[in-house]
């Protein structure tokens, strides 16, 4: 299983701010996902890598942004947070294992309320 | 479409009760089922997966999951519940390309 780590775990902070969510793991997966989970909603892939300097959007529009520049290292970044970008962030990796979906395994979550 | 359907919100059960959650899945290609559970302010864990082969798959923490094409169903079940499953359950479906959809999940309650 892969140890994936998140920091913050929690973060509220003030609208206009700029927030880095940093996502690490540790066992050299090539793909790496960010997802956006609000209460009682299903995970939204917001954004996902599949290695080195290659990122892609995800299904659901986001004003985030997202670097690759280290395969264990996928962080994301808020420009200028509003209140709507309050929720819980979840970070997964998956590594290819065949020709279908991988599995993917997730990291703790930062939870980001914004005032 | 492409979707996962999980038509219990909110689950309540005694534990030592039995458990099913439902899922229900739309996928044009074949499809690879997953199933993840999530305790209070915590990531996703992975119960278990089916991708093909035996229909019936055994997961961890005691739970399985029963795989049926017929009636697009992938539902979880644990015949002896502890208090500590109290969680999330989400079920997802995959398959020809590298992204999982997710239902919206069940909540899952103990009562001692």
């Amino acid at each position: 299983e892969a140890d994936i780590y998140q920091t913050p775990r929690y973060l509220v902070i003030g609208t206009g701010k700029k927030i880095t969510l940093e996502c690490s793991q540790t066992m050299g997966h090539d793909k790496m996902y960010w997802y956006q989970q609000d209460p009682g909603m299903e995970l939204h892939l917001i954004h996902y890598s599949y290695g080195v300097n290659s990122t892609e959007k995800g299904d659901l529009s986001s004003e985030s942004t997202v670097s690759r520049i280290r395969t264990e290292h996928f962080p994301l970044t808020l420009e200028s947070a509003r209140p709507s970008h309050t929720s819980q962030y979840l970070c997964a990796s998956s590594q290819r294992q065949g020709s279908g979906t991988d599995t993917q395994y997730f990291g703790p979550g930062t939870r980001l309320t914004v005032l | 479409a492409q979707s996962v359907t999980q038509p219990d919100i909110h689950i309540t059960v005694s534990e030592g009760a039995s458990l099913e959650l439902r899922c229900n899945y739309s996928y044009g290609a074949t499809p690879y089922l997953f199933w993840y559970v999530q305790s209070p302010g915590q990531g996703l864990q992975l119960l278990l997966k089916y991708f093909s082969g035996d229909t019936l798959v055994q997961g961890i923490k005691g739970f399985e999951a029963e795989f049926k094409r017929s009636q697009s169903s992938f539902n979880l079940r644990k015949p002896s519940v502890h208090w500590s499953d109290a969680a999330e359950y989400f079920c997802a479906v995959g398959g020809n390309t590298d992204k999982l959809i997710f239902g919206t999940g069940t909540r899952l309650q103990v009562f001692p």
